[in-house]
């Protein structure tokens, strides 16, 4: 089956790097999507990388796939008190079903 | 911004109530989905649909239903709530091919009592 695991919790000083991370089971998965959702609402999209790249970089983030260890993670450069979220990690299999990792809580402190 | 809506936003609801959690996209997504959110943050895949008249269960066994009639219409339907179904409930959509972006509503934050 699928298991996409992150580590729960995370804090960090305005203006360091944040880097979150999910390790998964299934390496059949296409695409893996980074998505944060902050308080109250539903989960946006952040980022997605394509199953055969290992790098991607997006302005502030920077996502490292390690298809070998099955480790994806999620770098955000000058983090910010506005980027205190809950990331979660997902991985799209084919054209069908979205399996979302736990969820690391991002607080970011002045 | 994405055009997906659930309502109600907030339910309180009694014992034994037979209750829809509505959900409404009007993108003219085929996918449609709905998970359910843990307290702890933890999301779980209850229910997804491929189109019209397909529904199929998640990977938690979730004592709910579905029904796809239309295309932008996925309600979740509880028979008879329990406490044990309190929880957030999310619902998102995305586009019939390999790479797209699962938009995501508001969801709907049900008490059971």
């Amino acid at each position: 089956g699928e298991d996409v695991e992150q580590s729960l919790f995370l804090s960090v000083r305005e203006g360091d790097s944040s880097v979150i991370n999910c390790t998964y089971t299934d390496s059949s998965s296409t695409y893996l999507y980074w998505y944060k959702q902050e308080p109250g609402a539903g989960l946006q999209l952040l980022t997605y990388i394509f199953s055969n790249m290992d790098m991607k970089q997006d302005q502030r983030l920077t996502v490292l796939l390690n298809k070998k260890d099955k480790h994806l993670s999620l770098r955000i450069a000058d983090t910010q008190t506005g980027d205190s979220a809950i990331y979660f990690c997902a991985e799209s299999f084919g054209f069908q079903k979205l399996v979302f990792g736990t969820g690391t809580r991002l607080l970011v402190s002045p | 911004e994405a055009d997906i809506y659930q309502t109600p936003r907030y339910l309180v609801i009694g014992t034994g109530k037979k209750i829809t959690l509505e959900c409404s996209q009007t993108m003219g997504h085929d996918k449609m989905y709905w998970y359910q959110q843990d307290p702890g943050m933890e999301l779980h895949l209850i229910h997804y649909s491929y189109g019209v008249n397909s529904t199929e269960k998640g990977d938690l066994s979730s004592e709910s239903t579905v029904s796809r009639i239309r295309t932008e219409h996925f309600p979740l339907t509880l028979e008879s709530a329990r406490p044990s179904h309190t929880s957030q409930y999310l619902c998102a959509s995305r586009e019939d091919t390999q790479n797209t972006e699962a938009f995501f509503g508001q969801g709907t934050r049900l008490t059971v009592v």
